[in-house]
C-alpha cells in the first residue's frame, strides 16, 4: 500500500536555529497537510495545499514557519528560528480532493528543541 | 467553529471486554466523520469513515454509527485485544469550499491488559 513519506523521522535543534521538514504525499493525492501534534493532543492544521496553493494557512505562525509545495508534489515546511514551544510532532497528511476522502498520515517528524 | 469533543482517557479494561470511546461533535452543515488511531511513536491510521447520517463505519471489528440527531460518532468494539492498546482519535471533515482540513478530537489512550 502506498504511503505518505516523511523525513527526518526525528530532529534535535537547538533554540534559534532553523530546521526543515519534508514530505512526499501519495502518488495522485492534490490535497497536502501538515499538522502540528504535541503530546498527549490531537493534530491541529498547520497548512492545507491543493495542488502548489495555499487553501487554508490561517493557523501557521507566519511570523516564524512556512511552507511550500512548488511543484504541486513534494513539500517542505520549515521554521526559523524555532523555539522551545515548537517541540512537537509534525505529521504531513494526503488525500484525494473532496470531502469524503480520508487523509493518508506519514509516521511524522518528532522535532525536539533544546 | 468546528470541533470534536471525546472521553478523556486514559481507559483501561480487560482482554475480551466491551469497549465504548464516546464522541460528540459540533460542525456547521453535514460533515464526514472517521475515527483515527495512533500507536506509539508512529502517525495516524484510519480506521474508519461515514459520510452521512445512520451511515456505520466499521473495520477491525470496530464499528461507529454516523447519529445526526445526537450529533455523535461513538466507535464500539465486543471483545478487545491487548493489541488494541493505542490513541484513538475522532475528528470531522467539513464538506464544502476548499479548506477542508479534519479536526481532531483530544484523543482517548486505550490501555488492555491480559
Amino acid at each position: 500500500e502506498a504511503e505518505v513519506a516523511q523525513s527526518p523521522r526525528y530532529k534535535i535543534t537547538e533554540k534559534s536555529q532553523a530546521v526543515a521538514f519534508w514530505c512526499d504525499p501519495i502518488s495522485g493525492h492534490a490535497t497536502l497537510y501538515w499538522y502540528r501534534q504535541i503530546l498527549g493532543q490531537g493534530p491541529e492544521l498547520l497548512v492545507q495545499f491543493q495542488d502548489e496553493s495555499v487553501v487554508d494557512d490561517s493557523q501557521l505562525p507566519k511570523d516564524r514557519f512556512s511552507a511550500e509545495r512548488l511543484k504541486g508534489v513534494d513539500s517542505t515546511l520549515k521554521i526559523q528560528p524555532a523555539e522551545l514551544g515548537d517541540s512537537a510532532m509534525y505529521l504531513c497528511a494526503s488525500s484525494f480532493t473532496g470531502g469524503n476522502s480520508p487523509l493518508h498520515f506519514g509516521n511524522g517528524t518528532r522535532l525536539t528543541v533544546t | 467553529g468546528d470541533s470534536v469533543t471525546q472521553m478523556e482517557g486514559p481507559v483501561t479494561l480487560s482482554e475480551e471486554a466491551f469497549l465504548t470511546i464516546n464522541c460528540t461533535y459540533t460542525a456547521t452543515g453535514y460533515p464526514s466523520l472517521f475515527w483515527y488511531v495512533q500507536y506509539p511513536g508512529e502517525g495516524l491510521q484510519l480506521l474508519l469513515k461515514a459520510t452521512k447520517a445512520d451511515d456505520k463505519g466499521s473495520n477491525k471489528g470496530f464499528e461507529a454509527t454516523y447519529r445526526k440527531e445526537t450529533t455523535s460518532f461513538h466507535l464500539e468494539k465486543g471483545s478487545v485485544q491487548v493489541s488494541d492498546s493505542a490513541v484513538y482519535f475522532c475528528a470531522l471533515k467539513a464538506l464544502g469550499g476548499g479548506a477542508d482540513g479534519l479536526t481532531f478530537g483530544k484523543g482517548t489512550h486505550l490501555i488492555i491488559q491480559p
